[in-house]
């Protein structure tokens, strides 16, 4: 069955500082990948995808994603962190099987940035 | 461009009640798709809609059902609300001719089943 999961429920990190938001998935064949980022009482903001190429993908907001094959990973970072980047933090695989437009989504992970 | 849009973005109804949410994509998109996320489940895709044909289906049962209109608005139903059924429901627009293409989310109908 293909599956993502977002290890940690809540990630801390200061103002400033690297961060890492990590995400791995379980699915057949090369995998299109997301992230997404929701803030209260909003829909859900596309960061970032992974289809095809360089491993190393960069998307909006200074947030970038690293795309691992062996380890079935997908961590997302950011090199500083900014107190705006609070929110719900949510990785998505296309599932293959369903067709085009149906997405897996972890079960989200609370970044909470501290001055 | 505008962005996607649903109404309402609150709703209130009771147990046994109907409802129906409307989402309108952005210019363009002809795919349409709808999730629910609760605390408790997460996010989990309802079904997809394509050029006014359902493509997609989620594992919901037939109490959810949708639509969509030539113009690529779509609109869901959930018929004999159940309290479950408390819930922000989400649409996503998207060209929808590649696999590859990301969605972009509307603000959400929060429903509450009382």
């Amino acid at each position: 069955a293909q599956s993502v999961a977002q290890p940690e429920d809540q990630v801390n990190v200061a103002e400033g500082n690297p961060l890492t938001v990590k995400c791995t998935y379980s699915v057949s064949g090369n995998p299109y990948l997301f992230w997404y980022v929701q803030y209260p009482n909003r829909g859900l903001q596309f960061l970032l995808k992974y289809i095809t190429g360089d491993n190393l993908v960069k998307g909006s907001y200074g947030f970038e994603a690293e795309f691992n094959k062996s380890q079935t990973s997908f961590h997302l970072k950011k090199p500083s962190a900014l107190v705006s980047d609070s929110a719900l933090y949510f990785c998505a695989v296309r599932d293959k099987t369903g067709g085009y437009n149906k997405l897996i989504f972890g079960a989200g992970t609370r970044l909470a940035v501290h001055p | 461009k505008a962005g996607v849009t649903q109404t309402p973005r609150y709703l209130i109804k009771t147990r046994g009640q109907q409802v129906t949410l409307s989402c309108s994509p952005i210019s363009g998109h002809r795919s349409v798709s709808w999730y629910q996320q609760t605390p408790g489940q997460g996010l989990q895709f309802l079904f997809e809609y394509f050029s006014e044909t359902q493509r997609n289906k989620g594992n919901f049962p037939g109490r959810f059902s949708g639509r969509q209109f030539s113009n690529s608005r779509s609109e869901m139903n959930v018929s004999t609300l159940e309290l479950g059924d408390s819930a922000l429901y989400l649409c996503a627009s998207s060209p929808g001719t590649s696999g590859g293409d990301e969605q972009f989310f509307g603000p959400g109908t929060r429903l509450t089943v009382l």
